[in-house]
């Protein structure tokens, strides 16, 4: 068992650039989610998948996109990037028994400049 | 509103001492409440929660309603408690979402 697998790891980009962070897990959860975490600012939802077919916006959504590929997989996508962006990013994911038990993926350092 | 209030951004105790986390939240209803660790080169991972009533690595955590607070409590501190500490909340009862505060950085000096 991965548990929550995130890539890439490191990102750098540039202003105006589009990427698409990659999350998957294996755990057969119902729940998905996008954290970014700056300092000072702890960790701050961005999006969630509730379930399979399901996304809500979060706390801090503007400038994100996600997607809900399947039960396994969440992405998060940034259009046209920006400093602002620049942050540690995590996904999540909890079971339905369970949801607000979040396990974590170890992370994508992105950087925009 | 929800909201999670972590007062110290780092907390440096030594070795033997002990460690309180401080956490305190704001909420109308009626919360469950976590603490979550990030150990150094690790991903964050839940230490524990309030319903469970359990101690975790020595730390324990009670729920004081009346002060709104959720504070870590670990007697005697170890070297490798040196982390970043989450307090977070989430309205109890089927799905919800959880709140995460800033984060407590705790240092343990040999």
């Amino acid at each position: 068992n991965a548990g929550v697998t995130q890539t890439p790891k490191f990102q750098v980009l540039k202003t105006g650039q589009s990427m698409t962070l990659q999350c998957a897990q294996d755990m057969n959860h119902n729940s998905m989610y996008w954290y970014r975490q700056d300092p000072g600012m702890g960790l701050r939802l961005i999006y969630y998948s509730a379930s399979e077919g399901t996304t809500d916006k979060g706390e801090v959504p503007n400038g994100y996109n996600v997607s809900r590929l399947n039960k396994r997989e969440f992405s998060l996508r940034l259009e046209s990037a920006a400093p602002s962006q620049t942050s540690v990013y995590f996904c999540a994911s909890s079971e339905r028994n369970r949801p607000q038990v979040l396990h974590f993926g170890n992370g994508t350092r992105l950087t925009v400049t | 509103a929800q909201r999670v209030t972590q007062p110290e951004k780092l907390l440096s105790v030594f070795k033997g001492a002990p460690v309180e986390l401080k956490c305190n939240y704001s909420y109308s209803g009626s919360p469950e409440l976590f603490w979550y660790v990030q150990y150094s080169r690790q991903r964050l991972q839940l230490l524990l929660r309030h319903i469970s009533r359990e101690s975790i690595k020595g730390f324990t955590a009670d729920l004081n309603k009346g002060e709104t607070s959720f504070h870590l409590k670990k007697p005697f501190a170890q070297e490798e408690d040196s982390a970043m500490y989450y307090c977070a909340l989430s309205p109890s009862g089927g799905y919800q979402k959880v709140t995460f505060g800033i984060g407590t950085k705790l240092q343990v000096i040999p």
